[in-house]
C-alpha cells in the first residue's frame, strides 16, 4: 500500500525556517517524480514544487522561488521542503504528492499525503 | 501561468441525481502531439488524502467508480457525477499539468440537496 507521511510543521515566525519531510513507503520510491501542494487554511490547492527522480530537475511556483528547496533522499525514501525566510501568506497545509510516472513524468499526483500544518506568525 | 476557473462555485444535487461540474482553463492544454489533454481531477473530503479521479481529462483513475467520468478538450471540461451518492459530498478541484506551475482551479463544493 502506498503511503506518504508528511511531518515538520508547526508554528515559526516570520523570516524564519523550516524542513518539511515526506517518509514514503509501498513503492519504489526512487523512480518517481514527486511533488509538493499547499492549501492555506479555507482555501484551494496551490502547487508547490517537482522534482525528478535523482532530485537533478526541480520547479517551483513564483511565489516560493529562491526561498524554498526541495530535494529528495532515495536512500532513505523521503522526499524534504527546505523553506525559508517564512512569510504569514506561508501558511498552510502542505501535502506531499507522488507523480504517476513511473520512471517518466505525467505531472498529476495519484497518492498524497494527510499533510503538514505550517504556521507563520508572530 | 494557465488560470483555471470552476463553475459553479457550489452545488447542490439530490441522492440520485447528477452532478455536473466545469472547469475552463485560460489556455489550451491540449498537447497536440499526442491529442492528450494535461487535465486531472481531484476529490477533497475532510479527514481523509485527496484522491485522483480523472487525468487526461477522461480517464478514471483505478478504483474510481464508473459514475464519476470526465470530458472536454482543449480550454472547457466537465467532471460528471452520474446518480450521486452521499460519499460524494466533497470539494472537487480540476488541475492541469501542462505548463508550470500546475494550476488548480478553485474548487467546488458539492452537497446533497
Amino acid at each position: 500500500e502506498v503511503q506518504l507521511v508528511e511531518s515538520g510543521g508547526g508554528l515559526v515566525q516570520p523570516g524564519g525556517s523550516l524542513r518539511l519531510s515526506c517518509a514514503a513507503s509501498g513503492f519504489t520510491f526512487s523512480t518517481y517524480w514527486m511533488h509538493w501542494v499547499r492549501q492555506a487554511p479555507g482555501e484551494g490547492l496551490v502547487w508547490v514544487s517537482r522534482i525528478n527522480i535523482d532530485g537533478s530537475i526541480t520547479s517551483y511556483a513564483d511565489s516560493v522561488e529562491g526561498r524554498f528547496t526541495i530535494s529528495r533522499d532515495n536512500a532513505k525514501d523521503t522526499l524534504y521542503l527546505q523553506m525559508n525566510s517564512l512569510r504569514a501568506e506561508d501558511t498552510a497545509v502542505y501535502y506531499c504528492a507522488r507523480d504517476p510516472g513511473h520512471s517518466g513524468y505525467v505531472g498529476s499526483c495519484d497518492y498524497w499525503g494527510q499533510g503538514t500544518l505550517v504556521t507563520v506568525s508572530s | 501561468d494557465i488560470v483555471m476557473t470552476q463553475s459553479p462555485d457550489s452545488l447542490a444535487v439530490s441522492l440520485g441525481e447528477r452532478a455536473t461540474i466545469n472547469c475552463k482553463s485560460s489556455q489550451s492544454v491540449l498537447y497536440s502531439s499526442d491529442n492528450k489533454n494535461f487535465l486531472a481531477w481531484y476529490q477533497q473530503k475532510p479527514g481523509q488524502p485527496l484522491k485522483l479521479l480523472i487525468y487526461w481529462a477522461s480517464t478514471r483513475e483505478s478504483g474510481v467508480p464508473d459514475r464519476f467520468s470526465g470530458s472536454g478538450s482543449g480550454t472547457d471540461f466537465t467532471l460528471t457525477i452520474r446518480s450521486l451518492q452521499a460519499e460524494d459530498v466533497a470539494v472537487y478541484y480540476c488541475q492541469q499539468y501542462y505548463g508550470i506551475p500546475h494550476t488548480f482551479g478553485q474548487g467546488t463544493k458539492l452537497e446533497i440537496k
